[in-house]
């Protein structure tokens, strides 16, 4: 258990819908990061958050959205569903904004949209 | 965004050690040098991290040249259980996400 959580671990979902992914990060980290990881695309960072405010966004479409709460944890939305937006997607979190700080991710949600 | 460079894939025997490269071309004074692995259907798992002085911890070494220009991640005894993608990175004040490349995919021979 690496202390961040990711919930749902498994979601199957048709096209057009909207999900909620759920991510609560390590005790005491600030930052959150999220990342799809898809087989042709690897890795690609979304969108990161900084004690309740966005601090930097990848290539993350208009269709998704996030938000970090006031408890820390965060939520990655996404909507009008496509094939292709199946992956899996992964949060990270980290103490502060300190290059000498380590991520920790979480074991991911698959998403499956048929 | 940084940019890294690895071997696609590399091979080693168990209980030898294994020397994973990593290129660092475009590197900043301040950028951190971050290692991760990540098993399949997993979620990348930290190794090490540096800045300029070589690093050990409970699983590997990190050997960073003079230049940081490139890095090395020992792994002292590979096991089964290190094979895995290996992705080597870098993360700064101001630009702290990290961009991950193809990563090297770890075979270890038993």
């Amino acid at each position: 258990d690496s202390g961040v959580t990711q919930t749902p671990k498994h979601l199957i979902t048709a096209t057009g819908q909207r999900v909620t992914l759920r991510c609560s990060p390590r005790s005491g980290d600030l930052s959150v990061y999220w990342y799809q990881q898809s087989l042709d695309q690897g890795l690609q960072f979304l969108i990161q958050y900084y004690n309740g405010e966005e601090r930097a966004k990848g290539n993350i479409l208009e269709r998704f959205s996030a938000q970090q709460f006031p408890d820390l944890h965060s939520e990655l939305n996404l909507s009008s569903l496509e094939l292709g937006d199946s992956a899996l997607y992964f949060c990270a979190s980290r103490r502060g904004t300190f290059g000498g700080y380590g991520y920790t991710f979480g074991s991911g949600t698959r998403l499956t949209v048929v | 965004d940084a940019k890294t460079t690895q071997p696609n894939s590399m091979e080693s025997n168990e209980e030898e050690p294994v020397h994973l490269p990593c290129n660092h071309s475009t590197i900043s004074g301040t950028d951190y040098i971050h290692w991760y692995r990540q098993l399949p259907s997993q979620g990348p798992e930290y190794v090490i991290h540096g800045l300029t002085s070589n690093v050990n911890n409970r699983m590997a070494s990190l050997a960073i040249a003079e230049d940081r220009k490139s890095s090395t991640l020992i792994l002292h005894r590979a096991t089964l259980r290190d094979a895995a993608v290996y992705y080597c990175t870098e993360a700064n004040f101001g630009n702290e996400k990290l961009t991950f490349g193809t990563g090297t995919r770890l075979t270890i021979i038993p």
